[in-house]
């Protein structure tokens, strides 16, 4: 069965500075993988995602993340941080085809200190 | 024009009252979702159809009763509810899987039994 793992729950940065939320991931075949941010009070909005391709993944509001196999990883970065940026972060994986269950990670919570 | 709306946004109701959430997408999407977001932020799948056939049901009490009158509607019944009910319930939907696709979620329903 799949997993993920974020090991950060909390993770304070300075505006303008960079910032990489870590997403481990756990399973016994090829999957498919997503980052979501959640704004408080609001529903989860999809960053970006990763099917297959290019290991480097843009997403939306100047995010990236890059998938490494060898390492189960799917790192999310941004070279400078905004204070709108301040929000829960949910990665997810996914064993794709039919209807395989999407797994999320227990989030990491960006905080932007101005 | 909102994608995926729920309604109502907040519902607060005293334990073994019988309760129900709406969910609508106007996004022609043919799969949707249920999911629970406890107070630690955990996210977990509870029912998924697609075109109004269930595919996916979770060990969820038999207390909650998803319905979909059609494959842009998907409401939750909850009967006798109880104080371990409370948390976020999020809609979401996706064309095809949405561990391929990604997830739209809605706002959610913040539930609060007392």
């Amino acid at each position: 069965a799949q997993s993920v793992t974020q090991l950060d729950s909390q993770v304070p940065v300075f505006e303008e500075a960079p910032v990489e939320l870590r997403c481990n991931y756990s399973s016994s075949v090829s999957v498919y993988l997503f980052w979501y941010v959640q704004y408080p009070n609001q529903g989860l909005q999809l960053l970006l995602k990763y099917l297959s391709g290019s290991t480097l993944v843009k997403g939306i509001n100047g995010f990236e993340a890059e998938f490494n196999k060898s390492q189960t990883s799917f790192h999310l970065r941004k070279p400078s941080v905004h204070i709108s940026d301040t929000a829960e972060y949910f990665c997810a994986v996914s064993e794709g085809g039919g209807y395989q269950k999407v797994t999320f990670g227990t989030g990491t919570k960006l905080q932007v200190i101005p | 024009d909102t994608a995926v709306s729920q309604t109502p946004k907040y519902l607060v109701t005293q334990m073994g009252n019988d309760k129900s959430i709406k969910c609508e997408q106007n996004l022609g999407h043919d799969t949707m979702y249920w999911y629970k977001q406890d107070s630690k932020k955990f996210l977990k799948i509870m029912f998924s159809y697609n075109n109004k056939e269930l595919i996916i049901n979770e060990t969820v009490p038999n207390r909650f009763s998803p319905k979909s009158p059609d494959k842009a509607h998907l409401n939750l019944h909850i009967n006798s509810l109880e104080l371990g009910d409370s948390a976020v319930y999020f809609c979401a939907s996706s064309q095809g899987t949405g561990g391929v696709y990604g997830y739209t979620f809605g706002s959610g329903t913040r539930l609060t039994v007392v």
